[in-house]
């Protein structure tokens, strides 16, 4: 399994709700990413995992809560969204060190109201 | 901090003329540099990377450390050649910076 799988594909939330965007993939890679790529602009790195371990947080409002459970899942969890949230939300896994290549998922199409 | 810039948001060739992306780059470490595409309704895909030094899709990238830059070349466009590029940065840490893109149109 080469992909990196992502659901749901569409969300519509309210500002009070809470939901999670799960990633997953099977290709035994060590490192995952968030990103939040909004209309007509590039990806914006929100975390890293690596190793299971967040190692890098880009500043990102706590509304957005991720979680790596294990080595193949990687959830974010979404609590108080504002309207400006609403974006396409990536996932990528690479291997192990920075010159290996990002697997991209398909990406989550989130809408707040 | 780092960044990527790519001065070209719209680039429009013809079939058959050679093409250049352009891509610079300002990091104080040593970069990891990569070109990645993203075709209509598809996800974002490496196209390729300096570390490989290959060609992929007849399309070539290197770096040149004394003008930080990272530009994309191929000789001769084709029509499915039309698609988002990305040209992106990872720091040894593992932090990815993407340029804001380049769409690249080739007329028939």
């Amino acid at each position: 399994d080469t992909e990196v799988t992502q659901t749901p594909k569409h969300l519509v939330m309210g500002m009070t709700n809470k939901k999670s965007l799960k990633c997953e993939q099977h290709m035994g890679h060590r490192a995952m990413y968030w990103y939040k790529q909004k209309a007509k602009k590039p990806p914006e790195l929100m975390f890293v995992y690596s190793y299971e371990k967040l190692s890098i947080n880009e500043s990102v409002p706590s509304r957005f809560s991720p979680e790596c459970p294990n080595s193949s899942l990687l959830n974010l969890h979404l609590h108080a969204l504002q309207p400006e949230d609403s974006a396409l939300y990536l996932c990528a896994s690479r291997d192990r060190g920075p010159a290996d290549t990002q697997y991209f998922g398909p990406g989550t199409r989130l809408t707040v109201l | 901090a780092q960044r990527v810039t790519q001065p070209e948001k719209l680039l429009s060739v013809f079939k058959g003329a050679p093409v250049e992306l352009k891509c610079n780059y300002s990091y104080s470490g040593s970069p990891e540099l990569f070109w990645y595409v993203q075709y209509s309704r598809q996800r974002l895909q490496l196209l390729l990377r300096h570390i490989s030094r290959e060609s992929i899709k007849g399309f070539t990238a290197d770096l040149n450390k004394g003008e930080t830059s990272f530009h994309l070349k191929k000789p001769f466009a084709q029509e499915e050649d039309s698609a988002m590029y990305y040209c992106a940065l990872t720091t040894n840490a593992g932090k990815s910076t993407f340029g804001d893109g380049t769409t690249l149109t080739v007329k028939p």
